[in-house]
């Protein structure tokens, strides 16, 4: 069975403030895609990241970057020099790799979220 | 914009009352996901349709149905509601060959 494990409920650092968001999983799947979702204030989910199961390279955007472990199944996710604006929820995902385009690829197993806070 | 869109984005109703949830997904995209998010069991997938099939079912209730329609558009039929329905619900429609969810920004159903 897929789960992820987010064990961070909240977090609270003062701006420009690094930070890590932690993220376990679990599958017996040997290809499988990992997922960052953030969902600030307004609701909507926002794409962060994809990763497949073949890739462990370290992947950096910007202020964001993900370090993918399979030997430890992390997928954590650090933001560096933290903003007010990064305040939001944010979840870590995991689905199951298809082999047709109408497969369930897609099915995303959710964490439970991490909250992230930054004060001013 | 993730290009998917959902009606209503909020709706308030009573117990035992039927409601229906639109989305449009992206266009060109043939695979429709419903997502609930509550405060109880987090984000959970409920049902997949592709090209207007239906290709997965995950906690959906038996109260609770769904289809894809030719023009690709998908509704989301929740009947006899119960307070614990009330939920953030979350259609996505996935890109044929990036494989990434895009999520519309949620329909927020309050039962009273």
């Amino acid at each position: 069975a897929q789960k992820v494990t987010q064990a961070q409920t909240e977090i609270s650092v003062v701006e420009k403030e690094d930070v890590t968001l932690d993220c376990v999983y679990e599958t017996r799947d040997t290809t499988y895609y990992l997922f960052w979702y953030k969902q600030p204030p307004s609701g909507e989910l926002v794409f962060l990241i994809r990763r497949n199961s073949f890739d462990e390279q370290n992947e950096i955007s910007g202020r964001y970057s993900w370090n993918f472990q399979k030997s430890t199944s992390s997928f954590n996710f650090t933001i560096t020099a933290s903003q007010v604006v990064d305040s939001a929820v944010y979840f870590c995902a995991l689905s199951e790799a298809g082999h047709d385009r109408g497969s369930t690829l897609g099915r995303l197993y959710f964490g439970r979220g991490t909250q992230l806070t930054v004060w001013p | 914009d993730s290009g998917v869109t959902q009606t209503p984005k909020h709706l308030i109703t009573a117990t035992g009352q039927r409601v229906t949830l639109r989305c449009s997904p992206r266009s060109g995209d043939l695979s429709v996901y419903w997502y609930q998010q509550s405060l109880d069991q987090g984000l959970q997938f409920l049902i997949q349709y592709y090209n207007g099939e239906e290709r997965a079912k995950g906690n959906i209730l038996e109260r609770f149905s769904a289809q894809q329609f030719p023009d690709l558009h998908s509704e989301l039929n929740l009947s006899s509601l119960e307070l614990g329905d009330s939920a953030l619900y979350f259609c996505a429609s996935k890109g044929q060959n990036t494989g990434e969810l895009f999520f519309g920004e949620g329909s927020r159903l309050t039962v009273l």
